[in-house]
This record gives C-alpha cells, sequence and structure tokens, in this order.
C-alpha cells in the first residue's frame, strides 16, 4: 500500500527550512527517500532502517519512528538547489513501494 | 561503470501497436525494477527481478505487459497492443542487495497516439 506523504508542495525562499513527513498504514521496516527534477530520474538521498535512526548529509536530515509507522525529511536553510519533488519509499518485500510524492519550490 | 541505461528515451506509437524497452542496469547488480511514473504521481511498482527470476509482478499489470530478464543482465518490457493509457514514463532500477541504494535509469517516455 502506497504511504501517504505531506505536504503534497511547498514554496519556499531560499535559507527557509521545510519538513516532508512520510506515513504508512502498515509496518514499516525500511524508508528511502529520493528527489527527482523535472525531466530526471529520481536520486537516492537516503535509506532509514531502524525505529529511532536518523541520518542526514549536509543540510538534508530525516528520522524514522517506527511505532508511528512514519518517517520525516528535514531540509535545513534551503538552497535553489533543493528544489524538486521528494519521495518517500517503503520497503516491501524487497522492493520500494513510493509516495506520490512532495513537489518543493525554492524561490530566490 | 556508467550507470543504469535506458534505450530509447522516446518512443511514439499508434494505439494497438507493440513496444520493446530495454534496460541494462549497473554491472554487478543482481535486483532490476520497473517502474511506470505519469505526471505528478510517483514511481509506479510494475515487477522485479533477482537474476533471472521474475519474482513479483504488480497485480495492477495487465497481461499486455511482460518483462524478461533471460541472463541476469539486461531486461526487456514488452507491451502488447498499446492503449493511449500506456502513455507514461518506464523507469528501470538497479541494486545490489535489499535496503540498499536503487540506482535508476533516465527512463522511456511513451506516447501513444
Amino acid at each position: 500500500q502506497q504511504p501517504v506523504q505531506s505536504p503534497q508542495a511547498v514554496i519556499l525562499r531560499e535559507g527557509e527550512d521545510a519538513v516532508i513527513n512520510c506515513s504508512s498504514s502498515k509496518a514499516l521496516y525500511s524508508v528511502h527517500w529520493y528527489r527527482q527534477k523535472h525531466g530526471e530520474a529520481p536520486v537516492f538521498l537516503m535509506i532509514l532502517l531502524k525505529g529511532g535512526e536518523q541520518k542526514g548529509h549536509d543540510k538534508i536530515s530525516a528520522s524514522f519512528n517506527e511505532k508511528k509507522q512514519q518517517s520525516s525529511l528535514y531540509l535545513t536553510a534551503s538552497q535553489l538547489s533543493y528544489s524538486g519533488t521528494y519521495f518517500c519509499g517503503t520497503g516491501e518485500d524487497d522492493k520500494i513501494i513510493f509516495g506520490k510524492g512532495t513537489r518543493l519550490h525554492i524561490l530566490p | 561503470d556508467t550507470g543504469v541505461s535506458q534505450d530509447p528515451r522516446h518512443k511514439i506509437t499508434k494505439r494497438g501497436q507493440n513496444v520493446t524497452f530495454r534496460c541494462d542496469p549497473i554491472s554487478e547488480h543482481n535486483r532490476l525494477y520497473w517502474y511506470r511514473q505519469t505526471l505528478g504521481q510517483g514511481p509506479e511498482f510494475l515487477t522485479y527481478f533477482q537474476n533471472e527470476a521474475q519474482l513479483e509482478k504488480s497485480r495492477l499489470l495487465s497481461d499486455r505487459f511482460s518483462a524478461e530478464r533471460p541472463k541476469g543482465s539486461f531486461s526487456t518490457l514488452e507491451i502488447q497492443r498499446t492503449e493511449q493509457g500506456d502513455s507514461a514514463m518506464y523507469l528501470c532500477a538497479s541494486r545490489g542487495e535489499m535496503n540498499t541504494e536503487a540506482f535508476f535509469g533516465q527512463g522511456t517516455r511513451l506516447t501513444v497516439v
């Protein structure tokens, strides 16, 4: 079953922060985050495998709350290059089921 | 390694025709996935292979769709008797192990007229 992402779209000014949420009605075993720019392939950001795990690189980080069956992606001090659509995916039987995405637009 | 490559990048076909797409995964990756993506939606799982074995096919997938990975290397996705609703971006991804990064190809954009 497809995870649910919120919000559907975000518009920020450069330097502002954003949070993208991903929730599932089923138990979560792993959460995958990808970013896709217009006309390009999705690009891997990070994967979280354990409840309570937090990961990050540069100014993008994520957390995984296994009990609540949800994950959040945090973008701090956003840059123009962060624009794109962010997808969370849930690991299910060796495949990734993706949500509908959150469109992020950064204004200069 | 040049990453995952897909061919063709674009395909325009008339309704009712058959089309075939090819995906060359990263060479050491034994897992290969096909997804379909329409405008404003996330990638929708179609099917996947571990080596040459097709392990799962989406229940939503019409029997007009078939995929092969004959030698556990490249894969083909065929759509028979195409319909306008088949118009989409078809993405291929590969990875080496479960719960690792999946690498996506640039996709094949299919337009059925």
